[in-house]
């Protein structure tokens, strides 16, 4: 079980719509990620948000629009994905951004298929 | 780009240690050694942390060079469950703050 809840589990999607990702934690957290898991390989960092403010964004498209609308939910905005964005996209949460001694809670994340 | 090297792949039989080594050459004085896995279709799961000292949790042992150079994650009795992707990572400071930049990890075959 884990304390981070994404919805929903698996997702299919054509190249036109528009669909959201929704992540919750209810721990306290003040710092949320979005990180995108290709086939066979490690997670890569997309967003952070601290203090429900974005933080970092590393370069990512415009097609997807991160939203922390309070201190516990963080939605990811799909719009336009091309087919090479179906991915596993995971969900992490910690005590704050800054600290050094604070380990991330993932979600067991959302598994995007483009049509 | 991420902090630590580890190798791709390793065994283990069932019931017997796993020792996981990871490289932190650069690592700084004030960062810390994570530790996470993900077995296949969840998310990672944090295992353990440690700064300097020797650390053990229910999951696992972590023992961290003096130099704090390199470190070894021990499964003390690993099971058919342990088979997952390890993860060893120091998180990489940046302007907004910390990011936690996964490597390729090192994948886990535990045998029956």
């Amino acid at each position: 079980d884990t304390e981070v809840t994404q919805t929903p589990k698996h997702l299919v999607m054509g190249m036109t719509n528009k669909k959201s990702l929704k992540c919750e934690q209810h721990m306290g957290h003040r710092a949320m990620y979005w990180y995108k898991q290709k086939a066979k390989k490690p997670p890569e960092l997309m967003f952070v948000y601290s203090y429900e403010k974005l933080s970092i964004n590393e370069s990512v498209p415009s097609r997807f629009s991160p939203e922390c609308p309070n201190s516990s939910l963080l939605n990811l905005h799909l719009h336009a994905l091309q087919p090479e964005d179906s991915a596993l996209y995971l969900c992490a949460s910690s005590l704050t951004l800054q600290g050094l001694n604070q380990p991330q809670h993932f979600g067991d994340g959302t598994r995007l298929s483009i049509l | 780009d991420a902090k630590t090297t580890q190798p791709p792949s390793m065994d283990c039989a069932e019931g017997r240690a796993a020792n996981l080594p990871c490289n932190h050459s650069t690592i700084s004085g004030n960062e810390y050694v994570y530790w996470y896995r993900q077995i296949h279709s969840q998310g990672p799961q944090y295992i353990i942390h440690g700064l300097k000292n020797n650390e053990t949790n229910e999951m696992a042992s972590l023992i961290i060079t003096e130099d704090r150079k390199s470190s070894t994650l021990i499964l003390p009795h690993a099971t058919l469950r342990d088979t997952a992707v390890y993860y060893c990572i120091v998180r990489v400071a940046s302007t907004g703050g910390f990011k936690t930049i996964f490597g390729a990890g090192t994948r886990l075959f535990v045998k029956a």
